[in-house]
């Protein structure tokens, strides 16, 4: 079954800092990939996504994420957060299929300290 | 363009009790898909609808259930309601169902409490 990975559960970081957060998934075929966000309160908005073409991948909010298929991995960064960043991210695939179904992972909770 | 909406925004049940969650989707969005959201599981997919017609499902007992009516808007209902079954229950649009390259925008979610 299609699975994904999200490393680290929480993040705590101070604003300025750079962040990275990683993603792996299980899927070997075509993949799309996606990262959401939710912020507190907030409902899931779709920060970037991936498709084809580029690896590097621009996002809302000065977020961007790489697509390393050899690692099958689709890490996000950020090289300066701010405290509004403040919030949960979630990866997710849809392996195709012609379905909307997305897999998520288990999400990543990040506090950036003022 | 208004956003996907849920309705409603909290509900309180009883075990064995039935419920119905409502969702609109975004003006012109044709497929709807349905999403559980818990601290243990995660999110996990429950089923997509498109056209009136289930296309997908996920793995969730059959007391889990949907429609979707003839101007995209959709229904899921669980029936014989159990303590689990206490989520966020969360609905998404896409103008498609082409495929996987659509983007799904998601509506704010019904938090159901079972008692």
């Amino acid at each position: 079954a299609q699975s994904v990975s999200q490393h680290n559960h929480h993040v705590i970081l101070s604003e300025a800092a750079s962040l990275e957060l990683g993603c792996n998934y299980s899927y070997g075929g075509t993949v799309n990939l996606f990262w959401y966000v939710q912020y507190p309160g907030q409902h899931l908005q779709l920060l970037l996504k991936y498709f084809s073409g580029d690896p590097l991948v621009k996002g809302i909010k000065g977020f961007e994420a790489e697509f390393i298929k050899s690692k099958f991995s689709f890490n996000l960064r950020k090289p300066s957060v701010q405290w509004s960043d403040t919030a949960e991210y979630f990866c997710a695939v849809n392996s195709g299929g012609g379905y909307n179904k997305l897999i998520f992972g288990a999400g990543t909770r990040l506090a950036v300290h003022p | 363009k208004a956003g996907v909406t849920q309705t409603p925004r909290y509900l309180i049940k009883t075990r064995g009790q039935q419920v119905t969650l409502s969702c609109s989707p975004i003006s012109g969005h044709r497929s709807v898909s349905w999403y559980q959201q818990t601290p243990g599981q995660g999110l996990q997919f429950l089923f997509e609808y498109f056209s009136e017609t289930q296309r997908n499902k996920g793995n969730f007992p059959g007391r889990f259930s949907g429609r979707q009516f003839s101007n995209s808007r959709s229904e899921m209902n669980v029936s014989t309601l159990e303590l689990g079954d206490s989520a966020l229950y969360l609905c998404a649009s896409s103008l498609t169902s082409g495929g996987s390259q659509e983007t799904q925008y998601f509506g704010p979610g019904t938090r159901l409490l079972v008692l």
